[in-house]
């Protein structure tokens, strides 16, 4: 257990419509990133959030947004969805300047798109 | 060309045999490299870093990297059942190197 939750666990939508995933990050973490892994394939990066403040953005449509609450929990909106998005979405947290590795995941959101 | 290449494998060993696996990179740059392990189902968790060109020891697992030849490795010696997972190459990338890029990952199964 890394102390970053993840809701909810599993979510099916059909291709046009919006969902909101949500991250809470571990205890005295304030950046949380985001992540989409497709079936077969790694990780890849959306975005992150330091500080409420959008960081760093992966190649990803700005259908895909963010959100961070001042509690550093923080959200990921899809508009529009496409059968591409579905996919495990993760959520990873750690503390602001700190390295890359020391960053934990949550258990993920699984997205089926119809 | 990928940043990250693996062998998407699937790679089957016996039990108590050693494991290989590998990765290259593209950006010459890269300081920082990381294997995570991923079970089915499940989220990826760190079981090496390496900074520095040679090998790094941890238990069963040694990591490899050659930044000439933009290579590394990961050997898991006297490999358990348990080991069999997905197996992640990534390294830090982007602004101030926070973030993660990842290979597609190798398939290893231990065969009992």
């Amino acid at each position: 257990e890394t102390g970053v939750t993840q809701s909810p666990t599993h979510l099916i939508k059909t291709r046009g419509q919006q969902v909101t995933l949500r991250c809470s990050s571990q205890s005295g973490h304030n950046t949380v990133s985001w992540y989409q892994q497709a079936l077969g394939q790694g990780p890849q990066f959306i975005f992150q959030y330091y500080r409420e403040e959008e960081n760093g953005r992966g190649n990803f449509p700005p259908r895909f947004s963010g959100l961070q609450f001042p509690n550093y929990s923080s959200e990921l909106n899809v508009n529009a969805l496409e059968l591409d998005d579905s996919a495990l979405y993760l959520c990873a947290s750690r503390s602001g300047g700190a390295p890359a590795d020391t960053q934990y995941f949550g258990p993920g959101t699984r997205l089926t798109v119809l | 060309q990928k940043e990250v290449e693996q062998n998407s494998g699937p790679l089957s060993v016996p039990e108590g045999a050693i494991a290989s696996l590998n990765c290259t990179y593209s950006d010459r740059g890269s300081q920082s490299f990381f294997w995570y392990r991923q079970y089915s189902g499940k989220s990826p968790e760190l079981i090496m870093s390496i900074y520095s060109n040679g090998d790094k020891e941890d238990g069963r697992f040694t990591a490899q990297l050659n930044k000439a030849s933009q290579y590394v490795s990961l050997l898991i010696r006297d490999s358990q059942p348990s080991d069999s997972a997905t197996y992640l190459c990534a390294l830090a990338s982007g602004r101030a190197a926070r973030q993660l890029t990842f290979g597609s990952g190798t398939q290893l199964t231990v065969l009992p």
